[in-house]
């Protein structure tokens, strides 16, 4: 039972374009929400974070919207640079902080060509 | 600054050898330590996670264990391996409201 998917395997996007990354879940207790991003041989970094009571966080470049209703979180990069080329896991936490036990979703290769 | 350190970086083991995996944490005192596994093609799965000292919870039925000697340590066991073990395993670490901060994980191989 897979309760956090990440139905796009990769994405190719130019350089300076918009990429968006989207995240789907199924379990309504989740109420926590992260990215991470993850390249090859190493382990994956914290990159933003959204609690259920916001819709939108932003932190330089990236974006993180919340549709509570949809049960849908997207990340979204803007302008999307060469060294972003990396895998992007959406991870869910139940207890309303990133304190805690997550579920990831499988991953979205994200390819930015310069 | 808080540091984790996995290793080995890669391993090649035979089907049916014991397994050793080693995880520590600095610059934090009593965190939660976590174990995953990345299979080929798939997400990240938690293995265990515990919260303190001897105190273990496993999240899926499998050949392997864990344990927690030490506050900073975090011990990734298995008695006989299976070719289905094969996988990338990370450690990771949290502490209050921070998020989770990973290893740089093993790529364990079995032959």
């Amino acid at each position: 039972d897979q309760q956090v998917k990440q139905n796009s395997p990769s994405l190719s996007v130019q350089e300076g374009r918009i990429s968006i990354l989207n995240c789907d879940y199924t379990n309504s207790m989740f109420d926590y929400f992260l990215w991470y991003k993850k390249y090859p041989a190493e382990g994956p970094t914290f990159l933003i974070s959204i609690s259920s009571i916001k819709d939108k966080n932003e932190d330089g470049r990236f974006t993180v919207f919340l549709n509570k209703s949809a049960k849908h979180l997207s990340l979204h990069i803007v302008p999307s640079q060469p060294g972003d080329s990396a895998v992007y896991f959406c991870a869910a936490n139940a207890g309303g902080t990133s304190y805690g036990k997550l579920t990831f979703g499988q991953g979205t290769i994200l390819t930015v060509h310069p | 600054s808080q540091t984790i350190h996995q290793w080995p970086a890669t391993l090649v083991q035979p089907v049916g050898s014991p397994l050793s995996l080693e995880c520590t944490v600095e610059g934090t005192s009593n965190p939660n330590l976590y174990w995953y596994r990345q299979a080929a093609g798939r997400g990240l799965q938690l293995l265990f996670y515990s919260v303190g000292i001897g105190q273990i919870s496993s999240e899926v039925p499998q050949n392997l264990s864990a344990s927690r000697p030490q506050d900073r340590q975090f011990i990734l066991s298995s008695k006989k391996l299976l070719l289905s073990d094969s996988g990338f395993y990370l450690c990771a670490w949290s502490r209050s409201n921070q998020p989770q901060h990973f290893g740089d994980g093993t790529r364990l191989s079995i032959l």
